[in-house]
């Protein structure tokens, strides 16, 4: 069974470009979560799917960032206009419980690094 | 909000020795605290968790122990092999969702051959 995927791997853009970071989440995942690490920093939570809505999307940093899940399968990030703060490891992770703390069963991506000029 | 804090940020360490890292975490309502390991181009992995109820956790090579009240976690594993080289994250949670999981900063771990 294929793990949750993520791509790219690895984007540069210069400072006020777009960047599109997608996830796939494992089959059959309704909970999808979109994390962030910036540079030797903590791994923070940015947003949480279930389906197509967001259920929580209280640690996105700002309105430069837009996420969409349309279907409820995969998942996009935006940001638009990227800003030099914006560079770090994008992670995805999905699991098919609401709480998926209480099993262990949250899967996460390889993750998307983003280095912005 | 919850705030965790890890170290150390890099640790090296001859195979065969053991490795301890340790995390203090802030909210005393926090209940679960799971540790990942993130290899090479891969994805943090949960390798061992540990609920408040529990102070000590043992899988194989790798253990957890809890102190709830001086809020102290820690990953112990023994008899380290290069493949253990990795950066580790912990991390803490009411248990009320991935949402309210609140990460340590890692320790990238190399083992020496």
């Amino acid at each position: 069974e294929a793990g949750v995927t993520q791509f790219p791997s690895h984007s540069v853009i210069e400072k006020g470009q777009t960047v599109t970071l997608r996830c796939d989440p494992i089959s059959g995942h309704d909970n999808l979560y979109w994390y962030r690490r910036v540079m030797g920093k903590e791994i923070k939570f940015l947003l949480h799917f279930v389906k197509e809505s967001k259920q929580d999307e209280s640690g996105m940093p700002n309105n430069r960032f837009l996420a969409e899940r349309t279907g409820g399968t995969y998942s996009t990030l935006k940001v638009q206009p990227a800003e030099l703060e914006d560079s770090g490891v994008y992670f995805c992770a999905s699991s098919q419980r609401l709480t998926p703390t209480l099993t262990g069963e949250l899967f996460f991506g390889e993750g998307s690094r983003l280095t912005v000029l | 909000g919850e705030n965790v804090e890890q170290h150390p940020s890099t640790l090296s360490v001859q195979e065969g020795d053991s490795a301890v890292i340790k995390c203090t975490y802030s909210d005393s309502a926090s209940n679960y605290f799971p540790w990942y390991k993130q290899e090479l181009g891969k994805g943090p992995q949960l390798i061992i968790d540990i609920r408040s109820n529990v102070g000590e956790k043992k899988d194989q090579r790798i253990a957890v122990t809890l102190n709830k009240t001086a809020k102290h976690f820690s990953l112990h594993i023994t008899e380290t092999q290069p493949e253990d080289s990795a950066v580790y994250f912990c991390a803490a949670s009411r248990e009320t969702g991935a949402n309210n999981l609140f990460f340590g900063t890692g320790t990238r771990l190399t083992v020496i051959p």
